[in-house]
């Protein structure tokens, strides 16, 4: 069974900073990987994928995430934080190889990020 | 405007009073899906529809039932809401089952009292 952990469940930042949200993963197979965004009174939205192929993934609003595999791990960053991007975030992941005909997604708990001026 | 749409989007209700939350979708979607979202846990999936008359459960499923009847449309019924089962809602759909994208709903925040 997969399961996800998103360390840190409020994250705070100053405008300009850094952003680093931590997600690792524990599947006996590396799985599909993604990062959810949801804005204050909205439904999630697609951030970024991993699937196949180069390692370091770009999303939207400047995002990006990279899967590595010894760590079991699929950081989300980006470089300088803005006030827009203060949202929560998930990570969720998909097996490789689908049960049935379904890619069933397991989500982690999500991390507030706050975003200070 | 592609979109879920979800309503309604607050709903305050009384044990044992049944409701039902309707989704709808107009992406020509074949997969639909439910999950509930409480403090902590994330997201985590009520039910799923593969296509029209094709349900199965997912991870949370006592206490729901769900329809497809119609491709556009997957509604979420609870019967005899139960305090426990007061969180948020969301549908999502994709093009198909083995789509890695989701299209999220905007959300039903249920409170049973």
């Amino acid at each position: 069974a997969q399961s996800v952990t998103q360390l840190g469940s409020h994250v705070s930042v100053s405008e300009g900073a850094l952003v680093l949200l931590r997600c690792n993963y524990s599947s006996s197979v590396p799985p599909y990987l993604f990062w959810y965004v949801q804005y204050p009174n909205q439904g999630l939205q697609l951030l970024l994928k991993y699937t196949t192929g180069a390692t370091l993934v770009k999303g939207i609003n400047g995002f990006e995430a990279e899967f590595k595999k010894s760590e079991t791990s699929f950081h989300l960053t980006k470089p300088s934080a803005h006030m827009s991007d203060a949202a929560e975030y998930f990570c969720a992941v998909s097996p490789l190889i689908s049960s049935g005909s379904a890619r069933q997604l397991t989500f982690g708990s999500g991390t507030q990020l706050t975003v200070l001026p | 405007e592609a979109q879920v749409t979800q309503n309604p989007r607050y709903l305050i209700t009384v044990t044992g009073k049944k409701l039902t939350v309707t989704c709808s979708q107009n992406m020509n979607h074949e997969y639909m899906s439910w999950y509930r979202q409480d403090p902590g846990l994330g997201l985590r999936q009520i039910y799923y529809s593969m296509n029209v008359e094709v349900t199965d459960k997912g991870d949370v499923p006592e206490g729901y039932k769900v329809s497809r009847k119609e491709k556009r449309n997957f509604p979420l019924i609870l019967e005899s809401p139960s305090p426990n089962q007061t969180s948020l809602y969301f549908c999502a759909s994709s093009v198909t089952g083995l789509s890695y994208e989701q299209y999220f709903g905007p959300g039903t925040r249920l409170t049973v009292t």
